[in-house]
């Protein structure tokens, strides 16, 4: 079993619509959570960045973290051609291990 | 967050040689490290870089194969060696500024086309 789960997709959806982005993980000591976007040709950037459950919004992204089921989402609102991308989920122990684990990454395209 | 320049961009080799890519950081970090990405493939990490000591390898990866320095808190190179096609692949140079709970930032990546 992977350690981090994650759809591939592709996933296409029309402009404006709510994108939900999922992940799945293993091992429950990760304590940090993180979603990279990385667009063709480029190197992948840091779009949002959780410690333990919750929720966190940063304008039309929320990343939400459930530990109870292992399980990571990354919602973005009122979405926008220029969000076509891969969507990288990442996690890591914290403290001495630092090794990033991450998902395969999820392709999503926005129609216009 | 660091800016991150890596060189070069892409290139393609042939069998047998080997590549050096250099990855600088306008702000001294950390930590550095070195990522493979592989096309359908989680990215993977190859080593840890060691400012003045030699770098730590993940499992399957050794130092034979792909040396890395580091000579400084802003600089280090990956050197792919004997390459063959299998090695052709996204190499990504990323670094953590801050404290160990810190997330990462990656540069741009290297191409590189193995013929």
């Amino acid at each position: 079993q992977k350690e981090v789960e994650q759809d591939p997709g592709p996933l296409s959806v029309p402009e404006g619509a709510i994108v939900s982005l999922n992940c799945t993980y293993s091992n429950s000591a990760f304590q940090y959570f993180m979603w990279y976007r990385q667009y063709s040709r480029k190197g992948p950037e840091l779009l949002m960045y959780t410690y333990s459950s919750g929720n966190k919004e940063d304008g039309r992204f929320t990343a939400q973290v459930d530990k109870s089921s292992k399980y990571i989402s990354l919602f973005i609102r009122d979405s926008q051609p220029s969000d076509s991308a891969t969507y990288l989920c990442a996690t890591f122990y914290g403290g001495a291990t630092n090794k990033l684990i991450f998902g395969t990454g999820t392709l999503l395209a926005v129609q216009p | 967050s660091a800016v991150i320049s890596q060189k070069p961009s892409r290139d393609i080799c042939q069998r047998g040689t080997s590549l050096t890519i250099q990855c600088q950081v306008d702000s001294q970090v950390t930590m550095m490290f070195w990522y493979r990405q592989q096309p359908g493939q989680s990215l993977t990490l190859i080593a840890t870089a060691n400012q003045g000591s030699e770098a730590t390898y993940e499992s399957g990866f050794v130092i034979d194969k792909f040396p890395i320095s580091r000579p400084n808190l802003t600089f280090s190179t990956l050197t792919v060696s004997n390459m063959s096609p299998e090695d052709s692949s996204i190499y990504l140079c990323s670094v953590r500024a801050g404290s160990s709970g810190s997330p990462l930032h990656f540069g741009n990546g290297t191409r590189l086309t193995v013929t």
